[in-house]
């Protein structure tokens, strides 16, 4: 069963650069069967996705972010990380990574998540 | 980009009661269209994929239909585990977009 974990620091400053790592472990994130997501939800509120990386390299960002977000794959590590610049108040949420089924289109394995706060 | 408007926002029901949550796309999404169940403090968890086919695992009481740009989300009889936020979700071959969610609760 494919897990995942999200790693990096739960406080960023504003204007500063939030990144964020997302570790796969019981599966290869080579396999291709795959793209692999981030997605955000603020505290309250529903879910927003960021974007997703397939094991390419090739990329899909939500349009609302895309000039501020960079994800990128590391097979060597099976990792994936997620980048947003500039990064304000409104940008405090969970963020979590998850698996997206090519087929089905559905995020099946997710990881907890992790709370980042943007706060000076 | 597509937009997912689901409704209601939330609603209370009894024990035993059927519920339904629709979701509408600003385009024809065939039936690209995913339905999670999110409880406080967890991740979400898909339980009907492609509009109508149940998740492994869950429940029969959940049930999905719909295609094209209306899709209707069921639970037959509602049982108190099944307190949580519910989302729609669509996919095409670029992007995936989330419902606003709904919020079930016990009367």
């Amino acid at each position: 069963q494919v897990q995942l974990q999200e790693s990096g620091p739960g406080l960023v400053k504003p204007s500063q650069t939030l990144s964020l790592t997302c570790t796969v472990s019981g599966g290869s994130i080579s396999s291709g069967i795959y793209f692999w997501s981030w997605i955000r939800q603020p505290a309250g509120k529903g879910l927003q996705w960021i974007g997703r990386i397939y094991t390419s390299g090739s990329t899909n960002y939500n349009p609302s972010l895309k000039s501020r977000v960079t994800i990128s794959v590391d097979t060597s590590k099976n990792q994936f990380s997620l980048k947003l610049t500039s990064v304000t108040a409104a940008d405090t949420a969970v963020y979590y990574c998850a698996s997206q089924s090519l087929g089905e289109g559905t995020l099946d394995y997710w990881g907890q998540g992790t709370l980042i706060t943007v706060s000076s | 980009d597509i937009q997912m408007t689901q409704s209601p926002s939330s609603l209370s029901a009894s024990v035993g009661d059927r519920v339904t949550i629709t979701c509408q796309a600003s385009q024809d999404i065939h039936n690209y269209l995913n339905w999670y169940q999110q409880k406080p403090g967890k991740a979400p968890k898909v339980l009907i994929y492609d509009a109508s086919n149940l998740e492994t695992g869950v429940p029969s009481r959940f049930s999905g239909s719909g295609s094209g740009t209306d899709f209707t989300f069921t639970i037959s009889s509602l049982q108190p585990e099944d307190i949580a936020i519910y989302y729609c979700q669509q996919y095409d071959n670029l992007s995936l977009t989330f419902g606003g969610g709904t919020k079930v609760e016990i009367k």
